[in-house]
């Protein structure tokens, strides 16, 4: 169902930076539209954390950015903490489905 | 601050109507620059996008291919809601079902969401 790929699963240490990347095709990220991404905590609804590609919303640490190239965006997060074990998501709009598609989503694990 | 909250069954037969509301306050649902949404996560098919009413000058609807057929969104101006109707359900469209906000000056990321509500298809 999902357009865009994700890598199931990160990790990294305390203190380290770790990435996840979101692959889509010409008809979403490669056409020009905006990226956004989310975290999702155990239980409840997924939070804006990255929109339009690289910004942040008001009391998002900048510890996380986005970034867009081509037909692929990517997530980082610099300085990892334990409480940002949690799933990503990326979400961007493709017009061969004329509609909204999200990643398969990543889990993100602090060791 | 805009908050949804999502009223709804948690059980729905098959072959039956899905209905789910989310109310809206600390915006106006009429808004030029915001879009209300539905989305859906279930284990086999992730997050998933299935709609979206927004205003400008008149009302307007976008559905996901995926429901196109079976989904309504309606907008309820006087209550400053908007609803979910999703037909014909099967075991296949049970999931947590959230209703989330879009503003432009995030450029329509989903900056707002629901609590959540999860819905069982089963007899």
């Amino acid at each position: 169902q999902s357009v865009l790929t994700q890598p199931p699963s990160v990790s990294g240490a305390p203190g380290q930076r770790v990435t996840i990347s979101c692959t889509g095709s010409g008809s979403n990220i490669g056409a020009g539209f905006d990226v956004h991404w989310y975290q999702q905590l155990p239980g409840t609804a997924p939070k804006l954390l990255i929109y339009a590609n690289d910004n942040r919303p008001s009391g998002v640490p900048d510890r996380f950015s986005g970034s867009k190239s081509g037909t692929s965006a990517s997530l980082a997060i610099t300085g990892l903490q334990a409480e940002d074990e949690a799933d990503y998501y990326c979400q961007s709009y493709d017009n061969s489905l004329s509609g909204y598609v999200f990643g398969t989503g990543t889990k993100v694990t602090v060791l | 601050q805009v908050q949804l909250r999502q009223s709804g069954p948690g059980l729905v037969k098959p072959s039956q109507t899905l209905s789910l509301t989310c109310a809206i306050s600390g915006d106006s649902i009429s808004s030029n620059s915001a879009a209300w949404n539905w989305i859906r996560q279930s284990p086999s098919r992730g997050l998933e996008w299935l709609g979206r009413t927004y205003y400008s000058s008149k009302w307007y609807n976008d559905y996901a291919v995926s429901v196109r057929g079976r989904i309504t969104i309606n907008p309820d101006t006087p209550k400053s809601q908007f609803s979910l109707q999703l037909s014909s359900v099967t075991p296949e469209d049970t999931a947590v079902y959230y209703c989330a906000g879009a503003a432009m000056e995030d450029f329509y990321g989903l900056g707002v969401w629901g609590q959540g509500t999860t819905v069982t298809v089963s007899s």
